[in-house]
């Protein structure tokens, strides 16, 4: 069965420093979705991807974060300047559709800044 | 806005009960609803999903959830529960193409 992937399974940076998360989603889908969970808290919403370019996305995704499709499978999502308060799991998903709604989750990356 | 609650971070039931987590959420319009099971190391997996038509559905590995619009609630329900259902569980409401998830629920299995 199809499935999205995520790497690396955890990446550990210092603080200041470029992270980029890759993701590669469920081949035939055509929408893209970041999300992260910070320890003991909720699973929240980041952005949405679709035709190359962002559709929606959160008041946590600021000018520190940007998401990308650099070719036909890899979807990325890279932080420039990691803090602290970043570290957290984070999880891409696919949907064939918006239809239903129905996204597919990697198993996601696990980030933690020091 | 939309919002969900999950009612319990922890429940605890003996294996071949009922397995019953709690859900109740807020939204403007029809909202569409959702229950994603998250297992150790791993991501999260739809169980199953409301959006029209029947208010009870089933969903993979014998949960069902019904959807009641006069309570805003969309409780999950597994008549017996199995070792294998200890889990995080999470809550959804959609509208667009974002997720807005409850904080979970971690159902524990007791032999």
């Amino acid at each position: 069965e199809p499935e999205v992937t995520q790497t690396p399974s955890h990446q550990v940076t210092q603080m200041g420093q470029e992270v980029i998360l890759r993701c590669v989603p469920i081949s035939n889908h055509l929408y893209f979705y970041w999300y992260r969970q910070i320890l003991g808290q909720k699973v929240e919403f980041l952005v949405s991807f679709y035709n190359n370019e962002i559709s929606e996305k959160s008041e946590i995704f600021d000018d520190q974060f940007s998401v990308e499709r650099p070719d036909g499978s890899n979807f990325t999502l890279k932080i420039r300047s990691t803090k602290l308060e970043d570290s957290a799991m984070y999880f891409c998903a696919s949907s064939p559709l918006v239809a239903d709604y129905e996204q597919y989750f990697g198993p996601g990356t696990r980030l933690t800044v020091t | 806005a939309q919002s969900v609650t999950q009612l319990g971070s922890h429940v605890s039931v003996s294996e071949g009960a009922l397995v019953l987590l709690r859900c109740n959420y807020s939204s403007s319009v029809p909202p569409y609803l959702f229950w994603y099971v998250q297992y150790p190391n791993q991501g999260l997996q739809l169980l199953l999903k409301y959006t029209t038509g029947a208010t009870l559905v089933k969903g993979i590995n014998g949960f069902e959830a019904e959807f009641k619009k006069s309570e805003t609630s969309f409780h999950l329900t597994k008549p017996s529960a199995h070792m294998s259902d200890a889990a995080e569980y999470f809550c959804a409401v959609s509208r667009t193409e974002k997720l807005t998830f409850g904080t979970g629920t971690r159902l524990t299995i007791i032999p």
